[in-house]
């Protein structure tokens, strides 16, 4: 199957301090990738959509100017999280896809944690 | 309002007996289903899917089956094998939209 990275694995911030995630599809061009946060013992929940070149798409009650989405290439999908704060604590984990795929596939997740 | 529902948090057997996950949904509208694997502190992985012009799908040990007059669907793993113990998810789509819906999960354990 298809080869999805992020980067980094693990961060622990400040509170009020940006961080900025990575996602990369290593073997395929990702026209699609998609960005989840996963709460302790929850289901995964979709953040948002981002089509390469154009601007993501949030699902509701995702604020958009907290958690800035970037697809600038094909292969590579940024997730900043601004002036994170201590409830921004979570698992995120992104995952792409092409018109080749009909399901995604998904990169390891980075583990965020605000002080 | 839940669209995908795992109701059983949790599920225990024995190595090389059959494990059934159960998976319920209500949207009508979707019509494309997947089951996940994920491992702690790890991306989900995928298992296996199937479309709602089908009632099952097999690869390998996995078989998916598809009620869609029940809007239900289960995972039949047969044999178990420890390897086998993760939190699995069940995900659902409506057309080629690609987003996906997922359940809370299922906490596998498979017992040597």
């Amino acid at each position: 199957g298809a080869v999805v990275s992020q980067h980094p694995s693990r961060v622990i911030c400040k509170s009020g301090t940006s961080v900025k995630i990575e996602c990369r599809s290593l073997d395929f061009q990702a026209t699609t990738m998609f960005w989840y946060r996963q709460f302790p013992k929850k289901s995964l929940m979709l953040m948002a959509t981002s089509n390469e070149g154009s601007k993501a798409t949030y699902e509701q009650g995702v604020e958009k100017d907290k958690f800035l989405i970037n697809h600038a290439s094909l292969t590579l999908s940024t997730l900043t999280v601004t002036s994170a704060h201590p409830e921004d604590s979570s698992f995120y984990i992104c995952s792409a896809t092409s018109g080749m795929y009909n399901e995604q596939f998904f990169g390891p997740g980075t583990r965020l944690t605000v002080l | 309002d839940q669209q995908v529902k795992q109701n059983s948090p949790s599920l225990s057997v024995q190595e090389g007996r059959i494990s059934i996950l159960n998976c319920d949904y209500t949207n009508s509208m979707f019509d494309y289903f997947l089951w996940y694997k994920k491992y702690p502190a790890e991306g989900p992985t995928f298992l296996i899917s199937i479309s709602s012009i089908k009632d099952k799908n097999e690869d390998g040990r996995f078989t998916v089956f598809l009620n869609k007059s029940a809007k239900h669907l289960s995972l039949h793993i047969v044999p178990s094998q420890p390897g086998d113990s993760a939190v699995y998810f069940c995900a659902a789509s409506e057309g080629s939209n690609y987003k996906l819906t997922f359940g809370k999960g299922t906490l596998l354990t498979v017992n040597p």
